[in-house]
């Protein structure tokens, strides 16, 4: 069975600095996708980023990009210029392919932004 | 945003009560989800379903039930309501074809029984 392992349960950054979260996975599948939620205080659960595990290049959305190493199977987030708005709940999520696909996600971690 | 819907938002009910926590979802996914996530805790799957009349049991066990009559609607019941089952509840959708899945998450149901 897939895990993945969310170690840090929170962290703080000032804001417009950049921070990195961590996520390792264990999975003895090839091919897969890693995704990173972020859930804000009583607001809806969101997708920020996604890898597709046979992509060698990082995913990047505007501040938030991955660092995705499949051979040590870790799979970090890092904000840059941080915001206020970016504080929030963050889960790191698994998902093999095929049509019976699940997520599996990590426990969370917390970010606080400082102004 | 996605077009996935919870109602309601808020519950507060008595022990005993039964109770339909309802998801509807607008973007013709087959597949749908319920997960049950304690305050600033994981998320753990209770139910899926992949299409109509297909639903599943999840990882974490629940007195729950669930149905899918049709595509666009979930809804999750729970017989008799118990303290234990103080929680908030998220539904979800995500298309089953296509190589690229994501789930969508409905803004959930906070869920406290007295």
């Amino acid at each position: 069975a897939q895990t993945v392992t969310q170690s840090q349960p929170e962290m703080s950054v000032q804001e417009a600095e950049t921070v990195t979260l961590s996520c390792t996975y264990d999975t003895s599948e090839s091919d897969y996708y890693l995704f990173w939620y972020k859930q804000p205080p009583s607001r809806q659960m969101i997708l920020v980023i996604r890898q597709e595990a046979y992509k060698q290049q990082n995913a990047t959305e505007n501040r938030f990009s991955v660092n995705f190493q499949k051979a040590a199977k870790s799979f970090s987030l890092k904000i840059s210029d941080s915001q206020l708005g970016d504080a929030a709940m963050y889960f790191c999520a698994y998902s093999s392919t095929g049509a019976n696909s699940k997520l599996t996600f990590g426990k969370g971690i917390t970010l606080s932004v400082r102004p | 945003e996605a077009d996935i819907y919870q109602t309601p938002r808020y519950l507060v009910i008595g022990t005993g009560k039964k109770i339909t926590l309802e998801c509807s979802q607008t973007m013709g996914h087959d597949k749908m989800y319920w997960y049950q996530q304690d305050p600033g805790m994981e998320l753990h799957l209770i139910h899926y379903s992949y299409g109509v009349n297909s639903t599943e049991k999840g990882d974490l066990s629940s007195e729950s039930t669930v149905s899918r009559i049709r595509t666009e609607h979930f809804p999750l019941t729970l017989e008799s309501a118990r303290p234990s089952h103080t929680s908030q509840y998220l539904c979800a959708s995500s298309a089953l074809s296509g190589y690229q899945e994501t789930q969508y998450f409905g803004p959930g149901t906070r869920l406290l029984v007295l």
